[in-house]
């Protein structure tokens, strides 16, 4: 089975500062990776994802991630944070045979201070 | 587009009391979950469900049924609620297998507790 590791519990940024929060998965085979955000009080949302191509993704809000494959990692950027990137992010993957059941890290809760 | 609906949003349960929480989505997508979330540990999958009349446990279903009559609806039922089950809990659906690589459409969320 696959599993996610997240490697920092809590950032804590001024704004404008730039962020990368690491994300590394256990699976030896093909895999589909996604980066979630969870705003206070409110649901996931899907911020990017890969499945193919480009190991390099852009995804909404200036959000982007890079695959390494021979890393087993899927690290999300941005350059330069804002007072409402304050969320938690969540990496998750999922394989072919996993009936696209996604699997979690433990979350990486960020905050930004203005 | 409704997209994924849940109800209740907030419930209060007394020990060994039952409930159900209900779910709908209008995607039409074959795959759905049922994810708890508790704070710094993630989601963890307690059911899914790949079609109607087609069901499976994830990682945590002790406690915990559901049913898949129709493509929209995927009810969780908790049964002889208990102080462990206090959690937040996700409904999702996904287009996984119809050309989608997955990603999960959430609801809203459920605040359960039980006291």
């Amino acid at each position: 089975a696959q599993s996610v590791s997240q490697h920092n519990h809590h950032v804590i940024l001024s704004e404008a500062a730039s962020l990368e929060l690491g994300c590394n998965y256990s699976y030896g085979g093909t895999v589909n990776l996604f980066w979630y955000v969870q705003y206070p009080g409110q649901h996931l949302q899907l911020l990017l994802k890969y499945f193919s191509g480009d190991p390099l993704v852009k995804g909404i809000k200036g959000f982007e991630a890079e695959f390494i494959k021979s890393k087993f990692s899927f690290n999300l950027r941005k350059p330069s944070v804002q007072w409402s990137d304050t969320a938690e992010y969540f990496c998750a993957v999922n394989t072919y045979t996993s009936y696209g059941k996604l699997t979690f890290g433990q979350g990486t809760i960020l905050t930004v201070h203005p | 587009n409704a997209g994924v609906t849940q109800t209740p949003k907030f419930r209060i349960l007394k020990i060994g009391q039952s409930m159900t929480l209900q779910c709908t989505q209008d995607m039409n997508h074959n795959y759905m979950y049922w994810y708890r979330q508790d704070p710094g540990m993630g989601l963890k999958l307690i059911y899914y469900s790949v079609g109607a009349g087609i069901t499976d446990k994830g990682e945590v279903p002790n406690g915990y049924n559901v049913s898949r009559s129709t493509t929209e609806d995927f009810p969780l039922r908790l049964e002889l609620a208990a102080p462990s089950q206090t959690s937040v809990y996700f409904c999702a659906s996904s287009a996984f297998g119809q050309g989608s690589a997955g990603e999960l459409f959430f609801g809203e969320g459920s605040r359960l507790t039980v006291l």
